[in-house]
């Protein structure tokens, strides 16, 4: 059951610009979404989380949005860096934390 | 270190054979995850302890699959008959969680490989 979509399998940016990786989810009772990172041949590390009651947390370079009404969140990174080119997946918590399938971010020199 | 750790990093094995893999989690943590993710999917919940106890399983988990945390510390995970299927990397994650708003912190997973 694909409770949690990232329909962009990869994205491409250039150094400097803004990233937007974007994800839906489709059961109403979650209340805590939370994006990751990964690198090849490690696990996957936390990188922001945001609550329900809240539509926008800020951390840095990265800000995460949420509107609930659409059931859709998105990871915003400003200026993207060569460093942060990594596999980033969307999560949503009930107890078992559901993932998407992931967007490729590459970030261009 | 004193992050999750996972043994072995890498498994190869003939179809029909057990293995067995282990996870260390956080000592303070309180739940533990297992998780499968293959080639271009994100980790699929499989199961989750809370404490020692084993609350819920995925439909995924066929009657192959067993975990167990004896002592609500580490973890196994064990894959009886492996099938070619069964190929995949195997995450643990763990917690200190009361409630739904939880940041797992992950392994670096074992890479299942069945010939």
């Amino acid at each position: 059951d694909q409770q949690v979509k990232q329909n962009s399998p990869s994205l491409s940016v250039q150094e400097g610009r803004i990233s937007i990786l974007n994800c839906d989810y489709t059961n109403s009772m979650f209340d805590y979404f939370l994006w990751y990172k990964k690198y090849p041949a490690e696990g996957p590390t936390f990188l922001i989380s945001i609550s329900s009651i809240k539509d926008k947390n800020e951390d840095g370079r990265f800000t995460v949005f949420l509107n609930k009404s659409a059931k859709h969140l998105s990871l915003h990174i400003v200026p993207s860096q060569p460093g942060d080119s990594a596999v980033y997946f969307c999560a949503a918590s009930v107890v078992g934390m559901r993932f998407g399938a992931g967007t490729r971010l590459t970030v261009k020199p | 270190d004193t992050g999750v750790s996972q043994d072995p990093r890498h498994k190869i094995t003939k179809r029909g054979q057990n293995v067995t893999f282990r996870c260390d989690p956080i000592s303070e943590h309180n739940r533990l995850y297992w998780y499968r993710q293959t080639l271009g999917q994100g980790p699929e919940f499989l199961t989750y302890f809370q404490n020692e106890a084993q609350l819920e399983k995925s439909r995924l988990l066929s009657d192959r699959f067993s975990a167990e945390r004896p002592k609500g510390s580490f973890s196994t995970l064990e894959i009886q008959r492996t099938e070619q299927g069964d190929s995949a990397m195997y995450l643990c994650a763990s917690s200190y969680g009361q409630g739904n708003n939880e940041k797992l912190f992950f392994g670096s997973g074992t890479q299942l490989s069945v010939l």
